[in-house]
């Protein structure tokens, strides 16, 4: 198996650009996380999904913030306009009900 | 509401020496309970986790943690630190009852190994 694959690894963008990051989960699982991770805010929980569907998404910042999971193996973060705040490592991770979470190597996003 | 607090955000211990790294929960439930570590710049890694059954949980690199529920605690040790153990380190927690999969994670432990 895989893992959790997160693409790209780093990113680098101009304020005001569109970035989406991309993440393919373990085959089988049904839960799939988006986290952020920063110095100041360690990880937040942005949105997560069960079965393809948004479950919670309290989290994402604001409007800018969209993810997306069109089917099982595949799922997008996208920021639309960037801002050098959203600068920070995001994870995805997926999981089935109670074996603990796998997560990817991350993407680390710069916006500059 | 389900929480986890970690006490100390560093710790450090010299090479051959026990570490510790505490952790304490607040559930109206037994909850699931994890251990994941981050080394730079990689994601977290699953340690290990309690969900029912035995309290003494053995994990990988040589790491345990046992589920007091009179002291509501999942304290992570290993009877001698190596150089390698040097990372982050985040306990977990998760609602068995809920029907969902969410975790709250606590605000980590930094181990330092002191050669």
């Amino acid at each position: 198996d895989a893992g959790v694959i997160q693409s790209p690894r780093h990113e680098v963008t101009e304020m005001g650009q569109e970035v989406t990051l991309r993440c393919k989960p373990i085959s089988g699982h049904d839960y799939l996380f988006w986290y952020r991770q920063t110095m100041m805010r360690g990880l937040e929980l942005l949105i997560y999904f069960n079965n393809n569907v948004p479950i919670d998404d309290s989290g994402m910042p604001e409007d800018r913030f969209s993810a997306k999971m069109p089917n099982a193996s595949f799922s997008t973060l996208k920021i639309q306009p960037s801002e050098p705040r959203d600068s920070a490592v995001y994870f995805c991770a997926s999981s089935f009900k109670g074996g603990g979470y796998t997560f990817g190597s991350g993407t680390r996003l710069t916006v500059v | 509401a389900q929480s986890v607090t970690q006490l100390g955000s560093h710790v450090s211990v010299s090479e051959g020496a026990l570490v510790l790294l505490r952790c304490n929960y607040s559930s109206s439930v037994p909850p699931y309970l994890f251990w994941y570590v981050q080394y730079p710049n990689q994601g977290l890694q699953l340690l290990l986790k309690y969900t029912t059954g035995a309290t003494l949980v053995k994990g990988i690199n040589g790491f345990e943690a046992e589920f007091k529920k009179s002291e509501t605690s999942f304290h992570l040790t290993k009877p001698s630190a190596h150089m390698s153990d040097a990372a982050e380190y985040f306990c977990a927690v998760s609602d068995k009852f809920s029907g969902n999969e969410k975790l709250t994670f606590g605000t980590g432990t930094r181990l330092t190994i002191i050669p």
